[in-house]
C-alpha cells in the first residue's frame, strides 16, 4: 500500500493549458506539502497544509493553486502553463507541522510542458 | 539568503568504505531540526535521518549516523560500509520553529555520491 501517492506519475503539455496534480497519504498525517524540484535537483517548498488549513505559502505564481479538500489529499492545480513550470513536482506528509519529523514523499509528477 | 550549504556536488567511494557528506547550516532558531534524504536515480526522496538541535548525542540508523557539530553548525552525514545502492543524490534539509521559519523545511543543494565496485 503506497503511503503518499501522486497522480499521474507523468505529464506532457501545451503552454497555456491547465493541469492537476493530485496527492493522497494514507498514513494519517496531519500535515502535506508541495515542493518544486528544478533541473539542477534544487528542492523549493511552495506550499503546506495542515488539516486542510494553508500554513505555508511561498513565493509562487498565483497560477498555483492548491486545494485540500481533506487531510488526506492535497491537489496542485495549476493555470495556463508555462514553458518555466517544468520539473517535478513532489507531495510530502508529515505526522505534524512541526520541527521534528520527517516527511515522507510521493514518488513525484514529473511535468513537461511544450 | 541561502540557510543550508552542501559544498560537494559530487563524491566518490569505495565500495566497503565509509564516506562523510558535508552540510553547514545557518539559523538564530534555537529550536530546530536537520534531516537527510536520498534521492536515487529512480527519482523517489527517502528520509535516512533526523537529528533536534537539543539532542545530546548524534543521531544514528543502521549506517547512516549525522556528526552533529552545533557550535560550528554542522550536520555531516556519515554512511558506513558504503555499498553499491547508495548511489544516489543526498539532500540536507532544516526546519526550524515556527517563529523563525513558519516550520518550512528549507534543502541544500545536494551532493551526488558514486560508489565504486
Amino acid at each position: 500500500d503506497t503511503a503518499v501517492s501522486q497522480t499521474p506519475k507523468y505529464l506532457v503539455t501545451q503552454m497555456g493549458n491547465d493541469k492537476s496534480i493530485k496527492c493522497e497519504q494514507n498514513l494519517g498525517h496531519d500535515t502535506m506539502y508541495w515542493y518544486k524540484q528544478d533541473s539542477k535537483k534544487f528542492l523549493k517548498i511552495m506550499f503546506s497544509y495542515n488539516n486542510k488549513e494553508l500554513i505555508i505559502n511561498e513565493t509562487v505564481p498565483n497560477r498555483f493553486s492548491p486545494k485540500s479538500p481533506d487531510k488526506a489529499h492535497l491537489n496542485l492545480h495549476i493555470n495556463s502553463l508555462e514553458l518555466g513550470d517544468s520539473a517535478v513536482y513532489f507531495c510530502a506528509s508529515s505526522q505534524a507541522p512541526g520541527q521534528y519529523y520527517g516527511y515522507t514523499f510521493g514518488s513525484g509528477t514529473r511535468l513537461t510542458v511544450v | 539568503a541561502q540557510k543550508i550549504t552542501q559544498t560537494q556536488p559530487g563524491m566518490f567511494v569505495q565500495e566497503k568504505e565509509a564516506v562523510t557528506l558535508d552540510c553547514t547550516y545557518d539559523t538564530s532558531d534555537p529550536s530546530y531540526g536537520l534531516f537527510w534524504y536520498k534521492q536515487p536515480s529512480s527519482g523517489e526522496m527517502i528520509f535516512l535521518i533526523y537529528q533536534g538541535s537539543y539532542d545530546q548525542q548524534n543521531a544514528t540508523e543502521g549506517r547512516y549516523s549525522l556528526n552533529f557539530q552545533k557550535a560550528r553548525k554542522s550536520a555531516n552525514l556519515v554512511i558506513s560500509a558504503s555499498q553499491l545502492g547508495d548511489s544516489a543524490m543526498y539532500f540536507c534539509a532544516m526546519r526550524e520553529g515556527r517563529a523563525t521559519g513558519g516550520f518550512k523545511t528549507i534543502f541544500g543543494a545536494g551532493t551526488r555520491l558514486f560508489v565504486k565496485a
